[in-house]
């Protein structure tokens, strides 16, 4: 079946540390992948996303994402983490035809300490 | 991107009672909006595809007589929950579709419900 898989629930960075936040997905063919943020009372943001060419993404707020087929993976990355990182992050993908019927994975929640 | 409300933001009813959520594109007008449920923990489920003037597309498992949606407007949207129950308590979030910048999805803040 075509799903998003993110292995981590919650994880917990020092402000200033580096960042690296785990999706994985199941799909026939290359899929469309997308990373969103969650805050509270905020709706979901989103941060890049992938449909092809180059499988290194630059999104919003300094974040990155890379694009690994022989992984299966879609990984986040950011090099620094700022406090105001601190939220809920959403791995979600979806079948080649744009932003429509995604599914997204479980979410990985951010704790970001002094 | 579009710009997205949803009221109320959180609502407590008692079970039994009928809820009616709104979900707004406040700058541009979307003929097509999503419904998601999120709970606890876990990932936002598609529940429904709102297509304005025509009758909603439900995902399957979802009921259609239980959770009502009308989307009489290119800027609005509404789920009502009907005879919610303890089980219906999540959080709902609408999204739409904007065609101008590659169909991108704007989500609005979602509304929590609780039905005591």
């Amino acid at each position: 079946a075509q799903s998003v898989t993110q292995p981590d629930i919650h994880i917990t960075v020092s402000e200033g540390a580096s960042l690296e936040l785990r999706c994985n997905y199941s799909y026939g063919a290359t899929p469309y992948l997308f990373w969103y943020v969650q805050s509270p009372g905020q709706g979901l943001q989103l941060l890049l996303k992938y449909f092809s060419g180059d499988t290194l993404v630059q999104g919003i707020k300094g974040f990155e994402a890379e694009f690994k087929r022989s992984q299966s993976s879609f990984n986040l990355r950011k090099p620094s983490v700022h406090w105001s990182d601190a939220a809920e992050y959403f791995c979600a993908g979806g079948p080649l035809g744009g932003y429509q019927k995604v599914t997204f994975g479980t979410g990985t929640k951010l704790q970001v300490i002094p | 991107g579009a710009v997205v409300s949803q009221h109320p933001s959180w609502v407590i009813c008692k079970s039994g009672t009928s809820v009616k959520i709104e979900c707004r594109s406040l700058d541009f007008q979307a003929t097509t909006m999503f419904w998601y449920r999120q709970f606890p923990k876990q990932s936002l489920m598609l529940m429904a595809t709102s297509n304005e003037g025509s009758k909603a597309t439900y995902e399957q498992g979802v009921e259609k007589d239980k959770f009502l949606i009308n989307h009489a407007s290119l800027t609005l949207s509404t789920l009502t929950v009907t005879s919610a129950h303890p089980e219906d308590s999540s959080f709902y979030i609408c999204s739409v579709i904007d065609g101008t910048t590659d169909n991108e999805q704007f989500f609005g803040p979602g509304t929590r419900l609780t039905v005591l």
